[in-house]
Order: C-alpha cells, then structure tokens, then sequence
C-alpha cells in the first residue's frame, strides 16, 4: 500500500476528463523517452515512448510531447477512466547498458 | 505464462541476516535488471546483466550480489541486511532491439526489523 507521507506530485480528474502528467528530464544524449504507468503492488508497465528525433507520438488514449528545447516530456490521456488511476513515471533510457533512468512519479487519481 | 517473475513477494527479516531474491523471464531477452524502489517510489536501477554478464553496477554496497546463472534468471543475494535495505525490489528484462519490450516484475516487498 501507499506509504504516510509519500509526497508524490499528484493529480485528480474527474472520469471523461483528459489528463496531462509533466516530467521534466536531464539527459539531452538520452535516444528514447518512456511513459510508465504503475497501479498498486504491480511493477511498472509501458505505455508509450518516443524517439528523441520526434516531438510528437500518438497511441490508443495517449499521446506524449517532447519538448526538447526547454527538456519537458509530458503524457496525455484523453477521457480518463478509473482504471487509468495509478502512479506514472518518465524515464530515460539511452546508450549500450539499456539503462532506464526514471523521474519522480505522479499519483493520478480519477474520480467517478 | 508469467513474463518475469520474482520470488518471493514479500519477505519480512531481521537487520543482519542474509537474504535472496529470485527472478526468472521467459521472454527469451538478452539483458536483466535490478531496480530499488524507495518508500517514496523513486526507481532507481542497481544492476544489469546482459547474456549472463555484468555490465551496470550503481553504487551499490558490496552487500548486495547478483548472480546470473543463465540468460533467463538473474537473483539477487543480500548480506548482513540494514533497515535501509527495506524498499520494493523490480526484476525487468529486456530485448537488446526494442525499448518497448523493457518488462517489469511485479516486485519483492523487502522489510528489514
């Protein structure tokens, strides 16, 4: 379960309401970016990525931007379900160890 | 037909012991990760395997070893366990051609007392 104090970034919506999550990144070397949504007492799953050659990817619901001037990814959901209430990261993943470097989470609750 | 699964999913010990985690995939990727997630969720990689050798180790203490007997298992050993130690532990693996295919275990809860 959820820790006292967890001081995750957070954001309610209600259910049909289009979400929008921000993360800010550090890495510009970095060749993909990740969304990775996390419900309670599961590991993280994927969602979407983009290449960092790209500015604009779209999926079934979401869509991500990447903003490479100013290094901000951000993840849409559009007509946001209670299912979608969960915990979601970004994350960077680039160069030859396959490493994912993971930002603060956002805690995303949808209100029915 | 679990993709990547860990044994076990909780484990409550005592500060000083010692203590192993198992993780298994059968998704026929080359490269397995350890992560450490924090009471505060951050997710944070420890090590990284691939085809059975080590290539990330994160400044990780000497008490924390991996050990990869085959491409498709990578566990993790701990010795003289500290309450530090209690986090969520994520086995992940992942193909060598698509980050896509990077894939989570559904985590070991690891509380040190």
């Amino acid at each position: 379960g959820e820790s006292v104090g967890l001081h995750l970034p957070t954001l309610s919506v209600q259910e049909g309401d289009n979400s929008i999550i921000n993360c800010a990144y550090s890495n510009s070397a970095s060749d993909y970016f990740i969304w990775y949504k996390q419900e309670s007492g599961k590991g993280p799953q994927f969602i979407i990525d983009i290449r960092s050659n790209m500015d604009k990817r779209q999926g079934q619901r979401v869509t991500v931007l990447l903003n490479k001037t100013v290094k901000h990814l951000s993840l849409q959901i559009a007509a946001t379900q209670p299912g979608d209430s969960a915990v979601y990261f970004c994350a960077e993943f680039g160069g030859s160890n396959y490493k994912l470097t993971f930002g603060k989470g956002t805690l995303l609750t949808v209100n029915p | 037909d679990t993709a990547v699964s860990q044994t076990p999913k909780y484990l409550v010990t005592q500060m000083g012991n010692d203590k192993s985690i198992k993780c298994e995939q059968n998704l026929g990727h080359d490269t397995m990760y350890w992560y450490k997630q924090d009471s505060k969720k951050f997710l944070k990689i420890m090590f990284s395997y691939n085809n059975k050798e080590l290539i990330i180790n994160e400044t990780v203490p000497n008490r924390f070893s991996p050990k990869s007997p085959d491409k498709a298992h990578l566990n993790l050993h701990i010795n003289s366990l500290e309450l530090g130690d209690s986090a969520v532990y994520f086995c992940a693996s992942s193909p060598t051609t698509r980050v896509s295919g990077y894939t989570f275990g559904s985590g070991t809860r690891l509380t040190v007392v």
